[in-house]
């Protein structure tokens, strides 16, 4: 069971490029988020999934796109890289009963992305 | 708004200590969940301990409680006999139930523990 995964690791882009970041759970969670994290700060959401052909915008949604095909899969694609968006990508997945009761997030690993 | 204050940017404690945390929040909605989570230096988000904004008992999880003062709107993380391993960054973050379910997050208290 490996949780989130998250690949890759760390990455370095040019101010322009484009790149998608991966993210998969193997938990069967029906929910997925995109956070990023900038130095010595919180978290902020920045897309998330109900489910698969749901998402929505978070608090920080703009230079991102998602796209949620299937339950396991949550990719976060940067279009024209800007330095702003430096930071370290977290995504994390839970399951939601629909109950009411607040259900615990698991997170990946991370990536570091870097841009220049 | 909902809002999440950590007002402690950095903690140092001796070593088998217990630590407290705070953590105060502001919401409107009666029906919400409070989270802790560790982030050592090596990055990953670990999730600690969950308190319901309806549970009658406070919270714990081994090593961990959660003080839950509801009319003080306080969710302060308690470690006890602290460990060297307990040397980390500490979130303390706030789910509405009823809203879209986004975690909203303090901007964390640093630990170092002291051997």
């Amino acid at each position: 069971n490996a949780g989130v995964t998250q690949t890759p690791k760390f990455r370095i882009l040019k101010i322009g490029q484009s790149m998608t970041l991966q993210c998969a759970q193997d938990m069967n969670h029906n929910y997925m988020y995109w956070y990023r994290q900038d130095p010595g700060m919180g978290l902020k959401l920045i897309y998330y999934s109900v489910g698969a052909g749901i998402t929505d915008k978070g608090e920080v949604p703009n230079g991102y796109n998602v796209s949620r095909s299937t339950t396991e899969d949550f990719p976060l694609r940067l279009e024209l890289a800007a330095p702003s968006q430096t930071s370290v990508y977290f995504c994390a997945s839970s399951y939601s009963s629909g109950t009411g009761e607040a259900d615990t997030q698991y997170f990946g690993p991370g990536t570091r992305l870097t841009v220049l | 708004a909902q809002k999440i204050t950590q007002t402690q940017p950095g903690m140092f404690v001796q070593e088998k200590e217990a630590v407290t945390l705070d953590c105060t929040y502001d919401t409107s909605d009666p029906s919400y969940g409070l989270f802790w989570y560790k982030q050592p230096s090596s990055g990953e988000m670990i999730f600690l301990i969950y308190q319901g904004s309806y549970d009658q008992q406070n919270a714990t999880e081994g090593r961990y409680s959660l003080n839950f003062q509801k009319a003080r709107k306080s969710a302060n993380l308690v470690i006890s006999a602290s460990q060297l391993g307990d040397s980390a960054m500490y979130f303390c973050a706030m789910r509405d139930i009823r809203g879209n379910y986004q975690l909203i997050w303090g901007a964390g208290t640093k630990l170092i523990i002291k051997p």
